[in-house]
């Protein structure tokens, strides 16, 4: 099992444009959550999907939106980036039927976003 | 406002020292109190939770509610407990994660 993974690893994007990051939850997880990380901060929280819906939204605005397939994968879609949104994006998978406890996520080693 | 405060951006000990990494929170209810990991070139992973009151790789922590702390102990650091540690809290029955900043463990021979 590969675990969770992320594409791509590295990304270069200027100002106005739009990206799109890839997750694949481990095998077994149903649920995927998307968190953005600054230098020097702590993951922060976007949003989680589950069932292929927006389950729970953290502090972003509409900018951020993603998508969850049937194949559990998901998207993360950032328009109209600014310099602000360079950072390290992790997505997290999970699963309470496939033995993860609430809370216990497992994370994808990130795509790094550069906004010029 | 939901809030974890860890204030040491970095702990340096020598091996043998007992380490502490402090957690503060903030939550209206029941939180769920966690600690995570990040190894050199590793993911993050979880490390212990709370609600299960165990001790994983000789770390322990113990909720304290009346002080909202969630602090990370060990009493005999090794050289390979160098990481980055991070502390989060969720609601209870949701895994919406709020971490801290985390702190950087840095252990010498």
């Amino acid at each position: 099992d590969a675990g969770v993974t992320q594409s791509p690893t590295h990304l270069i994007k200027t100002r106005g444009q739009q990206v799109t990051l890839r997750c694949s939850p481990k095998s077994g997880h149903d649920t995927v959550s998307w968190y953005q990380q600054a230098l020097g901060q702590g993951p922060q929280f976007i949003f989680q999907y589950y069932e292929e819906e927006e389950r729970q939204r953290g502090n972003f605005p509409d900018r951020f939106s993603g998508h969850q397939f049937p194949n559990y994968s998901s998207e993360l879609n950032v328009n109209a980036l600014l310099l602000g949104d360079s950072a390290l994006y992790l997505c997290a998978s999970s699963s309470p039927i496939a033995g993860a406890s609430i809370g216990e996520l497992f994370f994808g080693e990130g795509s790094r976003l550069t906004v010029l | 406002a939901q809030r974890v405060t860890q204030p040491e951006k970095l702990l340096s000990v020598f091996k043998g020292a007992p380490v502490e990494l402090k957690c503060n929170y903030s939550y209206s209810g029941s939180p769920e109190l966690f600690w995570y990991v990040q190894y050199s070139r590793q993911r993050l992973q979880l490390l212990l939770r709370h609600i299960s009151r165990e001790s994983i790789k000789g770390f322990t922590a113990d909720l304290n509610k009346g002080e909202t702390s969630f602090h990370l102990k060990k009493p005999f650091a090794q050289e390979e407990d160098s990481a980055m540690y991070y502390c989060a809290l969720s609601g209870q029955g949701t895994d919406k994660l709020i971490f801290g900043t985390g702190t950087r463990l840095q252990v010498f021979p």
